[in-house]
C-alpha cells in the first residue's frame, strides 16, 4: 500500500526555518518524482516544487525560489523540504505527492496527510 | 505561468442530480488536466487524469472530458460522499497550476 506520511510542521516566527520531511512507503522511492504543494488555511492549492529520481532536475513556484530547498534521500525513502526566510503567508498545510510518470503530463497521486506551518510571531 | 478558472465556484445539489464542474486554461495544454476531490480537513484525492482517465478505485459515475483549453468533470447520480471541494490542475508546463475550486455541498 503506498503511504507518504508528512513530519516537521509547527509554529515558527517570522525569517525562521522549518525543515520538512516526507517518508514514503509500499513503492519504489527512487523510481517516482515527487512534489510539494501547500494549501494555506481555507485557500486553494499551490505546487510548490519538484524533483526528479535523482535530483538534477528540481524547479520550484517563483513564491518560493530562493527561499525553500526540496531534496530526496532514496536510500531512506523520504523527501525533504528545507523552509528558510519564512513569512507569515507561508503559513499553510504542507503535502507531500508523487508523480506516477516524468513531470509533464503526470499527476499527483497519492498525497500524504499533511503537515501544518504556522509563521506567527 | 498558465491560468485555471472553474465554474461554478460553488453549487448546491441533490442526491442522484447530475453535476458538471467546467476548468479552462489560459493556454491550450492538450489534455494534460487532471482532477481532484477533497473533503474537508482531508488531502486531495485523485479522481481523473489525463483529462478523462478514471483513477483505478474511484466510482465509475466520475468522468472527464476535454482537450486544448476547455475541461469539463462529471458527476453522474451524486452520493452523499461526493460533497467535497473539486479542483481541476494542468500539468502541461511548470510551475503546475490548480483552479481555485469548485465547492459542491448538499441542497
Amino acid at each position: 500500500q503506498v503511504h507518504l506520511v508528512e513530519s516537521g510542521g509547527g509554529l515558527v516566527e517570522p525569517g525562521g526555518s522549518l525543515r520538512l520531511s516526507c517518508a514514503a512507503s509500499g513503492f519504489i522511492f527512487k523510481d517516482y518524482y515527487m512534489s510539494w504543494i501547500r494549501q494555506a488555511p481555507g485557500k486553494g492549492l499551490e505546487w510548490l516544487s519538484y524533483i526528479d529520481t535523482s535530483s538534477p532536475s528540481i524547479y520550484y513556484a517563483d513564491s518560493v525560489k530562493g527561499r525553500f530547498t526540496i531534496s530526496r534521500d532514496n536510500a531512506k525513502n523520504s523527501l525533504y523540504l528545507q523552509m528558510n526566510s519564512l513569512r507569515v503567508e507561508d503559513t499553510a498545510i504542507y503535502y507531500c505527492a508523487r508523480l506516477p510518470t516524468s513531470s509533464i503530463g503526470s499527476w499527483f497521486d497519492p498525497w500524504g496527510q499533511g503537515t501544518l506551518v504556522t509563521v506567527s510571531s | 505561468d498558465i491560468q485555471m478558472t472553474q465554474s461554478p465556484s460553488s453549487l448546491s445539489a441533490s442526491v442522484g442530480d447530475r453535476v458538471t464542474i467546467t476548468c479552462r486554461t489560459s493556454q491550450r495544454v492538450s489534455t494534460y488536466v487532471n482532477w481532484y476531490q477533497q473533503k474537508p480537513g482531508k488531502a486531495p484525492n485523485l479522481l481523473i487524469y489525463a483529462s478523462s482517465s478514471l483513477r483505478s478505485g474511484v466510482p465509475s459515475r466520475f468522468s472527464g472530458t476535454g482537450s486544448g483549453t476547455d475541461f469539463t468533470l462529471t458527476i453522474n447520480s451524486l452520493q452523499p460522499e461526493d460533497f467535497a471541494v473539486y479542483y481541476c490542475q494542468q500539468s502541461y508546463s511548470i510551475p503546475f497550476t490548480f483552479g481555485p475550486g469548485t465547492k459542491v455541498d448538499i441542497k
